[in-house]
């Protein structure tokens, strides 16, 4: 079936530091989607990328579209310890499933 | 606006017994569904997805089902609970129609089956 490779599973970083993680496939995703979880919670949304190619931010959040179709990732500038969680990418498949990666954890060291 | 609800938020429920969670979605209309599992500290396992009334796509093989007896209500089942049926279960929506859209989730119920 379908899957998406996220990396790293998790980061460890300075608050202030910036933040890289990706997703990569070997399908074709129509939207990827990058999500945010707290403990206890409901992922919650970040960024929705509907185009290949295309690149948005929100915030100190950034996030792209690869031109494949096939990858994404995002970028969190200037981490604060708020930032603290995990973060999911995900994709609609043409039958309408959405698949999740398996999150990247991001600690911030004090 | 819409608005997603899942109860309950948490369950401990003995080994052999049913289970029924209920997820119902407001200000939409023919929303795709679905359903997700979560073991500690893993990834969102896909369970089932609903892109219309009674419509039931089953992603994993297991001893839950899935039903959608309303538009805006999905239900997960089992007759007989296993310990690994343990985790944190997610309900989820997008627009239907085949629109590719971002998904919004509840809150979550926690399943503890001892």
């Amino acid at each position: 079936g379908q899957q998406l490779n996220q990396s790293p599973q998790s980061m460890f970083i300075q608050e202030g530091e910036d933040v890289s993680m990706n997703c990569t496939s070997s399908s074709i995703f129509n939207t990827w989607l990058w999500y945010k979880q707290d403990p206890g919670e409901g992922p919650v949304l970040l960024i929705a990328l509907y185009k290949a190619g295309e690149l948005t931010s929100n915030g100190r959040l950034t996030a792209q579209f690869g031109i494949t179709r096939k990858d994404s990732f995002l970028n969190i500038s200037a981490s604060i310890p708020s930032d603290v969680g995990i973060y999911f990418c995900a994709g609609n498949t043409k039958d309408d499933k959405i698949i999740f990666g398996k999150g990247t954890r991001l600690h911030i060291l004090p | 606006s819409q608005t997603i609800h899942q109860w309950p938020a948490t369950l401990v429920q003995p080994v052999g017994s049913p289970l029924s969670l209920e997820c119902t979605v407001e200000g939409t209309s023919n929303p795709n569904l679905y359903w997700y599992r979560q073991a500690a500290g893993r990834g969102l396992q896909l369970l089932f997805y609903s892109v219309g009334i009674g419509q039931i796509s089953s992603e994993v093989p297991q001893n839950l089902s899935a039903s959608r007896p309303q538009d805006r209500q999905f239900i997960l089942s089992s007759k007989k609970l296993l310990l690994s049926d343990s985790g944190f279960y997610l309900c989820a929506w997008n627009r239907g129609a085949g629109m590719n859209t971002e998904a919004f989730f509840g809150q979550g119920t926690r399943l503890t089956v001892v």
